[in-house]
């Protein structure tokens, strides 16, 4: 139990369907973050939340839409993918600046048809 | 621009000794990360380095040059469970960039 949940594990969805992921960390943690991971690629940081606040949009295209409601919680709407959205979607937590290792989720392994 | 580079794959014995390079090149620099991550699951875990020198942690070590821009993770007494991809990563301020992973075979 790594303290950082994700659900859905899996999901499978439409160019035209809406969906979200969810995030939430029992660690105490106040930085929460998204990531990308494509096969082949680096892991790649779309969004980082420090107190709730967005300091970090690695230039992630608007159908990708982070909502952090409080220190605990992170989501990640979806509309309008594509198929090379399709990839596992890994949520973080880390303490706030400073260096501190970041705690993954399982994931949720996206699959856009 | 941003960038970080460690091997793509590499093959070593159950029992023997491995070191894993990663070099990058930041604008900023606030620590080196090494983290281990198994096909199909969440990374973890295993370093940070924010100061030059060596840390160890029982069987895996990471070293830091910051004038170099290097790093390298030494695992010893290799398990099969060693088997994965080792993932260096480097924070710049909120962002942390990582590189590709390194994929470690580990034969009997």
């Amino acid at each position: 139990e790594t303290g950082v949940t994700q659900t859905p594990r899996h999901l499978v969805m439409g160019m035209t369907n809406k969906k979200s992921l969810k995030c939430e960390q029992h660690l105490g943690h106040n930085a929460m973050y998204w990531y990308k991971q494509s096969a082949k690629k680096p892991l790649e940081l779309m969004f980082v939340y420090n107190f709730k606040e967005q300091t970090e949009n690695n230039s992630v295209p608007s159908r990708f839409s982070p909502e952090c409601p409080n220190s605990s919680h992170l989501f990640l709407h979806l509309h309008t993918l594509q198929p090379e959205d399709s990839a596992l979607y890994l949520c973080a937590s880390s303490p706030p600046r400073g260096g501190g290792e970041q705690f993954f989720g399982p994931g949720t392994r996206l699959t856009v048809l | 621009g941003q960038n970080i580079d460690q091997p793509t794959e590499m093959t070593a014995t159950e029992g023997a000794i491995v070191q894993i390079n990663c070099t990058y090149q930041t604008s900023g620099f606030n620590g080196l990360f090494w983290y281990q991550q198994h096909a199909g699951e969440a990374p973890t875990f295993l370093s940070y380095n924010v100061l030059d020198g060596l840390e160890e942690k029982g069987r895996f070590s990471s070293f830091l040059s910051r004038s170099k821009g290097y790093s390298y993770l030494l695992l010893k007494e290799l398990q099969m469970k060693d088997s994965a991809s080792y993932l260096c990563a480097v924070r710049d301020g909120d962002k942390i960039i990582f590189g590709k992973g390194t994929r470690l075979h580990i034969l009997p």
